[in-house]
């Protein structure tokens, strides 16, 4: 069965440094998105992107986040100077045309110290 | 007032009992309501979905949505120690683009 994947599971890293995570949606889908989940808390809308651009944003997606769409396989949060509350597990989803149901890939945990 | 609200928990049942989990929220546009479930430092799995109002089915889980009443249920039949997990309820709108969660409802399935 085809699935989300995420890399790295973790990371952890010094703040003000730049992060990267990865995502590889399932192959025929066609809209992303990237979740975050606080330890403890709810899970929260960032961002959406369909045909290599934004469709959504949350007030949390400031300057310091962007995505991308480098190749036909891969979607990227960059994280441009990390700060102690971007600590939390980072959730990319990918729908297919139906923009019915979105699947989880299994996060990446960052830790920023 | 929060989009979606759920009831965290925990909750304990004895194998084999049925369980009734709920949200509601407060914006009427939403059309499309899941149900996941979360084990511990784990990604969302999705369960089941429903479009607009009605039940669905599958298997020993059963989903409700009563769209009148802003109430969304996900009830789990004969429940096993291996259900033990957070369930997310998440729904979204026409566009299909944010998906908003409630806060997850903490299951323990007592063998």
């Amino acid at each position: 069965e085809p699935e989300v994947t995420q890399t790295p599971s973790h990371q952890v890293t010094q703040m003000g440094q730049e992060v990267i995570l990865r995502c590889v949606p399932i192959s025929n889908h066609l809209y992303f998105y990237w979740y975050r989940q606080i330890l403890g808390q709810k899970v929260e809308f960032l961002v959406s992107f369909y045909n290599n651009e934004i469709s959504e944003k949350s007030e949390i997606f400031d300057d310091q986040f962007s995505v991308e769409r480098p190749d036909g396989s891969n979607f990227t949060l960059k994280i441009r100077s990390t700060k102690l509350e971007d600590s939390a597990m980072y959730f990319c989803a990918s729908t297919g045309t139906d923009q019915e149901t979105q699947y989880f890939g299994p996060g990446t945990r960052l830790l920023v110290l | 007032q929060k989009e979606v609200e759920q009831d965290p928990g925990p909750l304990s049942v004895p194998e084999g009992a049925i369980v009734s989990l709920n949200c509601t929220y407060s914006n009427s546009a939403f059309q499309y309501f899941m149900w996941y479930r979360q084990y511990s430092r784990k990604g969302p799995e999705l369960l089941m979905y429903t479009y607009s109002s009605g039940n669905k089915e599958d298997g020993r889980f059963t989903a409700q949505v009563d769209k009148s009443s802003k109430y969304i249920s996900l009830f789990i039949r004969d429940s096993q120690p291996s259900d033990s997990a957070t369930y997310l309820c998440a729904m979204g709108g026409s566009s299909g683009n944010q998906f908003y969660f409630g806060t997850g409802t903490s299951l323990t399935v007592i063998p």
